[in-house]
């Protein structure tokens, strides 16, 4: 049973698209957070949805967009891709709050040429 | 702001012992994650400290001290499979955020 599952696993796309990513969780957890990792290997949060609100947004380009639709799923929206938006995109979930141990996706490895 | 310094690499021999160390300036903290990361993969928890002290579970400890904002992860009787990043995290404020450090990177070799 996968628990945080992320599509697509890899995304390679141009300059200027608009794309999406998603991820699922089934653990039940009422937190999830999306992360950027770039080539250096540095993990940036970029949001934290708490069932279903906005609770983190860390100074991201308007060009991101996340949508939670239920406290299970969390999408991230890219707008017009630009070139330093290649990076690793980790999905992440925890139950109560920050405190606890965060469980994370996959990753998404997107590539904008 | 925060600021979480960890060395960028390390080398250890099969079956030895090492220290990887973290260092934190940060305001409202909370604790202090440990996560593991295989080269391609996603982080995995490894350890949470709250308490000052040592905290073990297995072959790896976890060390805190508040008062110095100093952390430490400490791996014992290494294997060839704990070659990969160790990601310091640092829970602050009230808010429901974790910030990583920069990771060390840490290679066993035989």
């Amino acid at each position: 049973d996968t628990a945080v599952s992320q599509t697509p696993k890899y995304l390679v796309t141009q300059m200027g698209n608009d794309k999406s990513i998603k991820c699922e969780q089934n653990l039940g957890h009422d937190t999830m957070y999306w992360y950027k990792q770039d080539s250096k290997k540095f993990l940036k949060i970029m949001f934290s949805y708490n069932n279903k609100e906005l609770i983190i947004n860390e100074t991201v380009p308007n060009r991101f967009s996340p949508k939670s639709p239920d406290k299970a799923h969390l999408n991230l929206h890219i707008n017009s891709l630009e070139l330093g938006d290649s990076a690793v995109y980790f999905c992440a979930s925890t139950q109560g709050g920050a405190r606890n141990e965060q469980f994370f996706g996959p990753g998404t490895r997107l590539t904008v040429l | 702001g925060q600021n979480i310094d960890q060395p960028t690499e390390m080398t250890a021999t099969e079956g030895a012992i090492v220290q990887i160390n973290c260092t934190y300036q940060t305001s409202g903290f909370n604790g202090l994650f440990w996560y593991q990361q295989h080269a391609g993969e996603a982080p995995t928890f490894l350890s949470y400290n709250v308490l000052d002290g040592l905290e073990e579970k297995g072959r790896f400890s976890s060390f805190l001290s508040r008062s110095k904002g100093y952390s430490y992860l400490l791996l014992k009787e290494l294997q060839m499979k704990d070659s990969a990043s160790y990601l310091c995290a640092v829970y602050s404020g009230g808010y429901q955020k974790v910030t990583f450090g920069t990771g060390t990177k840490l290679q066993v070799i035989p």
